[in-house]
């Protein structure tokens, strides 16, 4: 089975803060994805890689970047954490074409 | 832009009920289709997708959902319900034209009662 994994469970940290959400996937997937996940509003897209040092923009951008320095690796970046950014984040990983998605079990980050 | 709705956000069943969640999207073209579920504590879960085909496809754990593309619907459905299907499900659609991102709905929480 492909696993997804995060490194953090559940993540506090302080406004100002810069944060790393580390995701591994281990089957040589070329998409891989962040998401973040609030009270109805469903999954919402950040941003996604197809490749190696590739990226591109999901629906809501603003205040994170991400680094894909490898292919198994994808780190989503809060440059200067918010209290806005308080979420539960979903890394996920396909391969190309017309696939589904697999995802890790999620990072509740908690911004005081 | 390209969206996904689910009607029901919060749904209250007993056990044995039959199960229906809407799903729509906006047009865009040739779609694939699927539903996750997430159990509490647990990560998203692929129920089941649909790609081409017969429109009813039929899913792990006694699910179905049945693709009517005239609505742009995607429905998932299950005949009687166990407290173990207590979940959010999220309906979530990837449209050809998108270079493969996944557009997700809002989720319905299923609350199944003994």
């Amino acid at each position: 089975d492909v696993k997804v994994t995060q490194s953090s469970r559940y993540l506090v940290k302080r406004t100002g803060e810069k944060v790393f959400l580390e995701c591994v996937q281990d089957m040589d997937h070329e998409n891989m994805f962040w998401y973040r996940q609030d009270p109805g509003l469903g999954l919402r897209l950040i941003y996604f890689s197809y490749d190696v040092k590739m990226k591109e923009k999901g629906d809501i951008p603003e205040g994170y970047s991400v680094s894909r320095e490898k292919k198994e690796r994808f780190s989503l970046i809060l440059e200067s954490a918010s209290t806005n950014q308080t979420s539960m984040y979903l890394c996920a990983s396909s391969p190309q074409g017309i696939y589904g998605y697999t995802f890790g079990s999620g990072t509740r980050l908690t911004v005081v | 832009a390209q969206s996904v709705s689910q009607h029901n956000h919060h749904v209250i069943l007993s056990e044995a009920a039959s199960l229906e969640l809407g799903c729509n999207y906006s047009y865009g073209g040739t779609v694939n289709l699927f539903w996750y579920v997430q159990y509490p504590g647990q990560h998203l879960q692929l129920l089941l997708k649909y790609f081409s085909g017969d429109p009813l496809v039929k899913g792990i754990k006694g699910f179905e959902a049945e693709f009517i593309k005239s609505k742009f619907s995607f429905n998932l459905r299950k005949p009687s319900v166990q407290w173990s299907d207590t979940a959010e499900y999220f309906c979530a659609v990837k449209w050809y034209s998108n270079t493969g991102k996944l557009i997700f709905g809002q989720g319905t929480t299923l609350q199944v009662k003994p």
